[in-house]
């Protein structure tokens, strides 16, 4: 079976711009969560869909958004970057048919902002 | 909110020694608690989950454990290895849904 997937691995942008990451999650798995990786903040949690609904929110701003399509493939949208956004962004999967189910990482993508 | 805390940041031990990684969460009503290692630059690699109703989880040299009452959760890895080298962090799944990361321990395995 294959993994979870994010693409593109790396982004250069600049402030101002916005960017599209995107994730296809293990097949089967209807829910995907998406973190924020920082030295200084570690994992932080951002959002969650399951169904293409959006189901928990963390905290972060709305220039933060995302959605997931009907196949379970998810999309993160940021928008007007700023240079505090330079971080790994993390998409993982979840099965959710059992109450049990590890959470699965797709391996990031690296989003600098100059 | 759940605070997860992981104690020691860095820890450097030399190859065949056993270790003890540890990891605490102040809220203890909690669906599960899943154990990953993060190699450098990349996506984080699930390694143990322990239910909420268990004590212990194995898993090769790797033994996880749970202790919900006093928040705390353990990993042990029996005779280290170089290749064991990488940042350890614990999740735990609160009753919200929502999964709470600890700020991981860096381990060196030093040949």
């Amino acid at each position: 079976k294959a993994g979870v997937t994010q693409t593109p691995r790396y982004l250069i942008k600049t402030r101002g711009q916005q960017v599209t990451l995107s994730c296809s999650p293990i097949s089967g798995h209807r829910s995907v969560s998406w973190y924020q990786q920082t030295p200084g903040q570690g994992l932080q949690f951002l959002f969650e869909y399951f169904s293409e609904t959006q189901r928990n929110k963390g905290n972060f701003p709305g220039r933060f958004s995302g959605r997931q399509f009907s196949n379970s493939r998810s999309e993160m949208n940021v928008s007007t970057l700023e240079l505090g956004d330079s971080a790994l962004y993390l998409c993982a999967s979840r099965f959710d048919r059992v109450p049990v189910s590890p959470l699965h990482f797709g391996n990031g993508t690296r989003l600098t902002v100059t | 909110k759940q605070e997860v805390t992981q104690i020691p940041a860095a820890l450097s031990v030399p190859e065949g020694e056993n270790l003890v990684l540890n990891c605490s969460f102040t809220d203890s009503a909690i669906y599960n608690l899943q154990w990953f290692r993060q190699d450098p630059g990349k996506g984080l690699t699930s390694l143990l989950l322990i239910q909420s109703s268990q004590r212990e989880q194995t898993s090769g040299r790797l033994n996880a454990s749970l202790d919900k009452s006093s928040g705390r959760s353990t990993l042990y890895i029996a005779a280290s290895q170089p290749g064991d080298s990488a940042t350890y962090l614990c999740a735990v799944r609160g009753t919200g849904n929502q999964f709470y990361f600890g700020t991981g321990t860096s381990l060196t395995v030093i040949p």
